[in-house]
This record gives C-alpha cells, sequence and structure tokens, in this order.
C-alpha cells in the first residue's frame, strides 16, 4: 500500500534560520511533488520531482528527491514570515491494473517567527 | 488562460441528503481529479476522470461518483450524506499524455461541504 509520512508536523522556526521537512514514501511512485496551503486556501503546486537526484529551487525553498531511500526533502533557508503556510508532499503511481493513485503526506504546518 | 473553477464555494446539507459539486478544469487540460480534505487533515483522493472514464479511485464508497464531460469539465456527486462528508472538496485538472501527466496539478479554490 502506498503511504506517505512527513515529519515534523509541526514546525516554528525563527525568520532567518534553516530547516529541512522530510517525506518518506513506502513503495515505488512516479512522481514527488510538493505543494503549500494557506489556512482557509487551496493547494499551491511548488514543485515537481521526476526522477532520482532531482533537485528544484525557487526562492527560499529547495526540493529534493532520492528514490532509492524514497526520500524527498524540502530545505528553507532564512526563513520569513511568509513562507508560514502547511507544506504537503505527494506521490502518484500508475498501479499495475493501469489505474492511478495519488496519495498525500500529513502534512507540515511551518510557523516562522519575527 | 483560465485557472481551475468550482461551484459552488459554499454548501450547507442535512445528512441522508444528496450533493453535486462541479468543476470546470484549466485550460488545455483534460484530466480532473477530486479530494477530500476533513479540516487540520491532508487531502484525501477520491477519483480520477480522463477521457470521461473513471481512471482510478481512493478508499472511497460507492456513494461518492463523478461524471466527466466532453469538455473535460466534471461533477462529484454524493449520495445519502453523512456528517463526515463534511470537509473542504477539491478539484485539481492537469493534462495527461498516455498514462502520466506531463505536469503537476493545479487546484481549484474549492467548495466547502456542511453536513448537518
Amino acid at each position: 500500500e502506498l503511504k506517505v509520512e512527513q515529519n515534523p508536523l509541526f514546525l516554528s522556526m525563527q525568520e532567518g534560520k534553516n530547516y529541512t521537512i522530510y517525506c518518506n514514501y513506502s513503495t515505488t511512485s512516479d512522481r514527488l511533488y510538493w505543494y503549500r496551503q494557506d489556512p482557509g486556501k487551496s493547494l499551491e503546486s511548488l514543485f515537481v520531482l521526476l526522477s532520482n537526484g532531482a533537485v528544484k529551487q525557487e526562492g527560499r525553498l529547495m526540493a529534493s528527491l532520492d528514490t532509492k531511500a524514497r526520500l524527498s526533502t524540502l530545505h528553507i533557508t532564512a526563513a520569513v514570515h511568509d513562507l508560514s503556510a502547511t507544506y504537503f508532499c505527494a506521490v502518484d503511481r500508475v498501479q499495475p491494473s493501469g489505474t492511478y493513485k495519488y496519495i498525500f503526506g500529513t502534512g507540515t504546518r511551518l510557523k516562522v517567527l519575527a | 488562460e483560465t485557472g481551475v473553477t468550482q461551484s459552488p464555494t459554499h454548501l450547507i446539507k442535512t445528512r441522508g441528503q444528496q450533493v453535486t459539486l462541479r468543476c470546470s478544469s484549466q485550460s488545455g487540460h483534460n484530466t480532473v481529479s477530486w479530494y477530500q480534505q476533513a479540516l487540520g487533515q491532508g487531502p484525501q483522493f477520491i477519483f480520477q476522470y480522463y477521457r470521461e472514464e473513471e481512471n482510478g479511485r481512493g478508499n472511497f464508497p460507492p456513494r461518492f461518483s463523478g461524471l466527466q464531460f466532453p469538455n473535460y469539465s466534471s461533477e462529484l456527486n454524493v449520495n445519502a450524506l453523512e456528517l463526515d462528508d463534511s470537509a473542504l472538496y477539491l478539484c485539481a485538472s492537469s493534462f495527461r499524455q498516455g498514462q502520466v501527466d506531463t505536469d503537476t496539478q493545479y487546484f481549484g479554490p474549492g467548495t466547502r461541504l456542511t453536513v448537518l
């Protein structure tokens, strides 16, 4: 069964600090996604990681993928208050039957303190 | 380019009733997925429609059903509503070639359903 776990679930950090969010998944998947969600809002796509060793960066966020370890990381550099949100990773997989599954992680609620 | 739109934005129903939620996909997209997000939880995959057929389904009972229309818009129908169906329902669209999406999914603003 495809499962996705994130840690930590909650993260409170000071502005200017660095931190990493981890995303582990249980079985082979096709791609790894990162999303951001602000309270009461929908999801905003941040990154799509397609292959082992993929690294993508946008502003203070950098995502990487290790398919052998089934691990993705979202690294935050010099955090600012505007990054406060809930971050989700997700994986998708075409099953052997040909049908499709898409599984979200538990989410990491990030609060950046001034 | 228009984004993903959903209607209605909010809905209140009573237990046992039926509800239909609607989603218009982003221009150029041919695949629609539906998710249920309970308060404080991550989105749960309900199902996906591609070429007007259900292409994958999460762990949801048959009273959750859907349709995709030739213009790629979609409906989510929920029969015999239960209190636990109260959630934010998100629709997402993407472009698929063959078995995989070519890019990420783009999410609509959601419909908040309250079941009393």
